[in-house]
């Protein structure tokens, strides 16, 4: 049980250029999200996920594209990268608990610099 | 949208001493309210959450107070430890239907002194 992967942990990329973060995870979890840290302004919501081929915009959605084809997989696309996308990106997911509550399970990070 | 508003940002405090993080949150269908820990290089992750249905939760040294009035809660750590340095975060999410989107506030670095 890897939990939730996130690929690669760096990239360094020029304005302009295009990419995709590749996020798994294997607890068959419904919800999967992006979300960017910055210093200061704590974790914004990029996109988010309730199922295989559902998504929805959050805060932050400009410059930044998401699919769901499968329950496992959700890929963040930055699809002409700006230095204002230098940032830490977390992929995280969670079941939907009859509790009322989820948990995220946040992958390790990826540290993008847009020069 | 719901807005999640954070405070202290830095919070320094002796080891042993009790520290308080305090949260205020927008929308009063807001029903949900983690707070997650994020030590320095590492991910993100839930120490402890409490529902809109219940006041207070403990967790060993660990609290979080809800006032569903105010719209305001907070985290109480109590006989802090050197290993209780991070950032933490508290969050809402809003109930209803297949709504899990969490709001994050900005985040508290606690720094705790030897």
């Amino acid at each position: 049980n890897a939990g939730v992967t996130q690929t690669p942990k760096f990239q360094v990329l020029k304005t302009g250029q295009s990419m995709t973060l590749q996020c798994a995870q294997d607890m068959n979890h419904e919800y999967m999200s992006w979300y960017r840290q910055d210093p200061g302004m704590g974790l914004r919501l990029i996109h988010y996920s309730v199922g295989a081929g559902i998504t929805d915009q959050g805060e932050v959605p400009n410059g930044y594209n998401v699919s769901r084809s499968t329950t496992e997989d959700f890929p963040l696309r930055l699809l002409s990268a700006a230095p204002s996308q230098t940032s830490v990106y977390f992929c995280a997911s969670s079941y939907f608990g009859n509790s009322g509550a989820n948990v995220l399970t946040f992958g390790a990070g990826s540290r993008l610099t847009v020069l | 949208g719901e807005n999640v508003e954070q405070h202290p940002s830095t919070l320094s405090v002796q080891e042993g001493d009790s520290a308080v993080i305090k949260c205020t949150y927008s929308d009063s269908a807001s029903n949900y309210f983690p707070w997650y820990k994020q030590e320095l290089g590492k991910r993100p992750q839930l120490i402890i959450d409490i529902r809109s249905n219940v006041g207070e939760k403990k967790d060993q040294r660990i609290a979080v107070t809800l006032n569903k009035t105010a719209k305001h809660f907070s985290l109480h750590i109590t006989e802090t430890q050197p290993e209780d340095s991070a950032v933490y975060f508290c969050a809402a999410r809003r109930a209803g239907g297949s709504n899990y989107k969490l709001t994050f506030g900005k985040g508290t670095l606690l720094t705790v002194n030897p």
